[in-house]
């Protein structure tokens, strides 16, 4: 298995409040992803990093803003938590990010917005 | 319309029997395509690529038809080991844009004795 972890892998929090979740691999991989599932939806795009301090926006970026400062960890930060944000969000690598390169998916974080 | 879509299911099957699923894909310029299986409440974990030849791995066949814009996945031989849901992936059009993946919603595979 790739080595991703993610953390937390479970949180609750209240409307409002400032959230950060991490991803951090062994892989040395350059590229990075955010995902979100949620049933109805399937997996969808929040943002993804293709280097250190590079990033850029998926499908479903509002209201998440995201950090690279070393190859082995991407953070995804909800400014402020809605409801709308309760999800399961997993991180993914890719060593070139190519068009058929492999993504690798971490074990996900269960994140619920009271 | 979404750029992926599959039949969510889900597909009960009795053990031994054969059972395929299809994805559709929007964009004609996507050059990638994937199986995933993800298991209840773990991460999505590849299955296979698809290939424009088709491609076999043991029990599992994945096909490409570009002209109709589908995938496909056929699973001989059910075991209950292969209960999961199934998710199809197709990457963005344009190499610029990281590889990104685009996911169906997922068709749930439930395998009864």
């Amino acid at each position: 298995d790739a080595g991703i972890t993610q953390s937390p892998r479970h949180k609750v929090t209240e409307t409002g409040t400032p959230v950060t979740l991490r991803c951090h691999q062994t892989e040395n991989h350059r590229y990075m992803y955010w995902y979100r599932q949620d049933p109805g939806h399937g997996l969808r795009l929040i943002h993804y990093s293709y280097g250190v301090k590079d990033t850029d926006k998926g499908e479903v970026s509002d209201g998440y803003s995201v950090s690279r400062s070393k190859t082995e960890d991407f953070l995804l930060t909800l400014e402020s938590a809605t409801s709308s944000q309760t999800s399961v969000y997993f991180c993914a690598i890719s060593d070139e990010g190519g068009p058929s390169d492999t993504q690798y998916f971490g074990p996900g974080t269960r994140l619920t917005v009271l | 319309r979404k750029e992926v879509e599959q039949d969510p299911g889900p597909f009960n099957v009795p053990e031994g029997a054969t059972v395929a699923f299809n994805c559709t894909y929007s964009n004609s310029a996507s050059q990638s395509f994937f199986w995933y299986r993800q298991d209840c409440r773990k991460e999505p974990k590849l299955l296979m690529s698809v290939y424009s030849s088709g491609n076999e791995d043991g029990r599992f066949t994945a096909q490409l038809n570009r002209a109709s814009q589908y995938i496909s996945l056929l699973i001989r031989d059910s075991k209950l080991s292969d209960s999961a849901t199934y998710l199809c992936a197709v990457t963005a059009p344009f190499y610029n844009q990281g590889g990104k993946l685009i996911f169906g919603q997922g068709t749930e595979l439930s395998v009864k004795p």
